[in-house]
This record gives C-alpha cells, structure tokens and sequence, in this order.
C-alpha cells in the first residue's frame, strides 16, 4: 500500500502557483519523497525528489516540513499543460529492488 | 539521451491468447521495471530486471513473466489472458536497482481483452 496520502482532486487558475500537499507520517530517515504526473494517455514523468532539505528545478520546487511527515509540491506558475495527476511516493534509498509505491495522486485541474 | 520506448503503443487480443510487450531503455540505464496501470487507479508494480534475471516481483501471478537482453531491452510476456489484464503497461528504467536517480517511464502499451 501506498505510504502517502493526497486530496484527490484541486483546481487552479492559469498563472497562479499550484500547491500541492503530500501527507507521509510515517516516513522513515532513509526514505525519499519522489512527486511524478502523469498527462492523460501518457507514462509518469519525473518531477523532483528530496530527503529533507527543499529543493527546486526547472519544474517545481518541493517543499518538505522540517520532521519530515509532510510536504508540498509547488509549480510556480500553473499553464493548462500542467492539468495532470500528481503522485507523490516515498522510496528508501538504495533500497535495492524496491518498486515505486503508486497511490491514487492529486487530479489537478488547471483552468483558463 | 533516448528515453525509454515502448512498442506496441495499442494492442486488442482475445481471453486465452498470449501476448509480448517490449520496452527499450533510456541509454546508460540497465535496469527495467514493469507496472501495470489499471483504468483510474495508479501504477501496481509487476516486476525488475538486472543484468538478464528477475530482481523483485509484485504480487502477480506466474503467467506474467519477463526477459532482459544484453542491450538492457526487456519484454513483458502474458500466457492465457484474462479480461482482467486490460489494462496500461508501462516499463520504466534506471541505472541501478535501488538507484536514489528516478525512474523514467515510458508512454506504455494499451492492452484491450476481449
């Protein structure tokens, strides 16, 4: 079963910042967060990753809260391209062969 | 830098008939993991190649079976389908098992049961 738990669904207007939170309580110290989002009828594509520091790329900026249970994905300025699924996984490192634990994610609804 | 593809893109076969998927991974990557994605719900993870051998499998049943080539390709093969195994098939690659580097997924394999 999946480690996280998300909104099933948020809305947000075009321009504006999407923030979208990820609930992982019981994460353990050598565990990542990972965030991917699937476009209809295409394969996950990689957002970003943390252990506990933020960190930002060209695509987003991930938040993680200081004891770890929770954190934020934020895409800076949503366009209508960016109307997607979002999940968000937690994996240990160097976990060997330890599969990606998919959820339900976050529909996110980007709006004109 | 190719990223991983996946052939065919759609597939139609009947209950009991058997059917091979294949997935080429990103270049410098060697090992390919296989997910299937059910209508409206997320990926379930059916199994891991390493260097030719199975390394990790979900819970699935044995007529799901795979293969990985020299050139670090692999196969997902399913015996006697089921209406159930309708479904979206994605391979996804890494450069080592557990490495902390993501995961890259193809687009995935549509496969219809009729």
């Amino acid at each position: 079963d999946a480690k996280t738990t998300q909104p099933p669904s948020m809305d947000c207007a075009e321009g504006r910042a999407a923030n979208l939170p990820c609930n992982h309580s019981t994460i353990s110290g050598n565990e990542y967060v990972y965030w991917y989002r699937q476009i209809h009828s295409q394969g996950p594509q990689y957002i970003i990753h943390g252990l506990k520091n933020n960190e930002t790329n060209e695509m987003a900026s991930l938040i993680i809260t200081e004891d770890r249970k929770s954190s934020t994905l934020i895409l800076p300025h949503a366009t209508l391209r960016d109307t997607a699924v979002y999940y968000c996984i937690v994996r240990a490192r160097n976990s060997g062969n330890t599969p990606l634990v998919f959820g339900k994610g976050t529909r996110l609804s980007v709006i004109a | 830098e190719t990223g991983v593809t996946q052939s065919p893109t759609h597939l139609i076969k009947t209950r009991g008939q058997q059917v091979t998927l294949r997935c080429s991974s990103q270049s410098g990557h060697n090992t390919v993991s296989w997910y299937q994605q059910a209508l409206g719900q997320g990926p379930q993870f059916i199994f891991q190649y390493y260097r030719e051998e199975e390394n990790g499998r979900g819970n699935f049943p044995p007529r799901f079976s795979g293969l990985q080539f020299p050139n670090y390709s692999s196969e997902l093969n399913v015996n006697a389908l089921e209406l159930d195994d309708s479904a979206l098939y994605l391979c996804a690659s890494s450069p080592l098992p557990g490495s902390n580097q993501p995961q890259h997924f193809g687009d995935g394999t549509r496969l219809s049961i009729l």
